[in-house]
């Protein structure tokens, strides 16, 4: 069954903790996004990457950080640096940057405590 | 700047009648136009989408959409609505033959009444 799963699907953090969100596709796609989505903003690109081991920043990366040692897997960290964390957090792939469409996750809901 | 626009938060509708929701976009270059729709807490599907050809293009769910380029226009239409249609919906578009991003606009929440 392809598709692409992210976890947790809801996630509490302490001021002050780093946090790791997953996010694993069999898709075999080789560009992988993380977006932020903060209620009436739309999506907000934190980072993206096209290949294996290469990422870039996207419009928000301040207080994020990812990695892309398999193909499969982008996991994003959000740092004690970012200073508002509580949001929803969706992954996306897609075949290539560009004319492919984006498959999502089903989002990860993070609130900090 | 690349940017896209979609001009209602909110659009209201009866069951049975159809359904327009607006997005216009503003880049320098070739546009590819996308759809997508998200339910509550879940990700976003994709609908639709628009590379070249056809000025109507048909997608999921009884879905379609019009480009116009002297508009700059990319409208999601339905004949008829159906109450299961209510959620959020994005319009999306990068420039084509670019390596950049998709850029979404903020979403139009649709709420189909019975």
């Amino acid at each position: 069954d392809g598709g692409i799963t992210q976890s947790p699907k809801y996630l509490f953090r302490k001021e002050g903790q780093n946090v790791t969100l997953s996010c694993e596709q069999n898709l075999n796609h080789d560009a992988m996004y993380w977006y932020r989505q903060d209620p009436g903003q739309g999506l907000r690109l934190i980072y993206y990457s096209q290949i294996v081991n290469d990422f870039q920043k996207g419009d928000i990366a301040e207080g994020y950080s990812v990695s892309r040692e398999k193909k499969e897997s982008f996991p994003l960290t959000v740092t004690s640096a970012q200073k508002n964390p509580t949001a929803f957090y969706l992954c996306a792939s897609s075949m290539g940057v560009g004319i492919a469409e984006a498959f999502f996750g089903q989002g990860t809901r993070l609130t900090v405590v | 700047a690349q940017s896209v626009a979609q001009p209602e938060d909110q659009v209201n509708v009866a069951e049975g009648n159809p359904l327009t929701v607006k997005c216009t976009y503003s880049v320098s270059g070739n546009p590819y136009l996308f759809w997508y729709v998200q339910y509550p807490n879940r990700g976003l599907q994709f609908l639709l989408k628009y590379i070249t050809g056809d000025n109507l293009v048909k997608g999921s769910y009884g879905f379609e959409a019009e480009f116009n380029k002297s508009q700059t226009s990319f409208h999601l239409k339905k004949p008829s609505a159906l109450v299961s249609d209510s959620a959020l919906y994005f319009c999306a578009v990068i420039v084509g033959g670019s390596q950049g991003n998709l850029i979404f606009g903020k979403g139009t929440k649709l709420s189909v009444k019975p």
